[in-house]
């Protein structure tokens, strides 16, 4: 498997502009969670699915940002409009069930810059 | 307060030395404890899991637990440059074992 699968890698936008990054997870698994990460805030959960739902949005910034997952294979995270401050690091994260051993595999990230 | 704190560091040590990374937890529900290695511009990747207080080790990594206290450890012995990263605590409770609570990662330079 070749893990999960983000893109952009990298992506540049002006303020105001939508910004879509996706993420293709592993096979099986029935957990996605996305992260942000910056400097100052660290590691912080954004939202996360199973099997397709999503469970817990409550680290959602603001109504600007919203995820689907449509299918087993694919999710997206939109911001409409993209600010400055939303330039961080976004990461897919997938696993296969919740038990307490499971470990979260991550994608490379999305380098997010608003200019 | 966050539920999961971790000092950011910069850790800077040379060669050889014995490494101390370490978080403290508010979240008494919390029941396994996992740290996670991440490499510049790369993703997280899980390190070591362990489940119950006490120590477990894994080559020059060891693991270490104090529920009593809440706070967990990260040791690495004869540090190499290779260990440069940033290191992430992550906790889960059992009654929400799919979501695990991330520290904020301490970043570790090993100077060769």
């Amino acid at each position: 498997d070749a893990g999960v699968i983000q893109s952009p890698r990298h992506e540049v936008t002006e303020m105001g502009q939508e910004v879509t990054l996706r993420c293709k997870p592993i096979s099986g698994h029935d957990y996605l969670f996305w992260y942000r990460q910056t400097m100052m805030r660290g590691l912080e959960l954004l939202i996360y699915f199973n099997n397709n739902v999503p469970i817990d949005d409550s680290g959602m910034p603001e109504d600007r940002f919203s995820a689907k997952m449509p299918n087993a294979s694919f999710s997206t995270l939109k911001i409409q409009p993209s600010e400055p401050r939303d330039s961080a690091v976004y990461f897919c994260a997938t696993q296969s069930g919740q038990f307490m051993n499971t470990e979260a595999f991550f994608g490379q990230g999305t380098r997010l810059t608003v200019v | 307060q966050k539920e999961v704190e971790q000092d950011p560091g910069p850790l800077s040590v040379p060669e050889g030395a014995i490494v101390s990374l370490n978080c403290t937890y508010s979240n008494s529900a919390f029941q396994y404890f996992m740290w996670y290695r991440q490499y510049s511009r790369k993703g997280p990747e899980l390190l070591m899991y362990t489940y119950s207080s006490g120590n477990k080790e894994d080559g020059r990594f060891t693991a270490q637990v104090d529920k009593s206290s809440k706070y967990i450890s990260l040791f690495i012995r004869d540090s190499q440059p290779s260990d440069s990263a940033t290191y992430l605590c992550a906790m889960k409770s059992g009654t929400n074992a799919g979501k695990s609570t991330f520290g904020d990662g301490t970043t570790l330079t090993v100077k060769p």
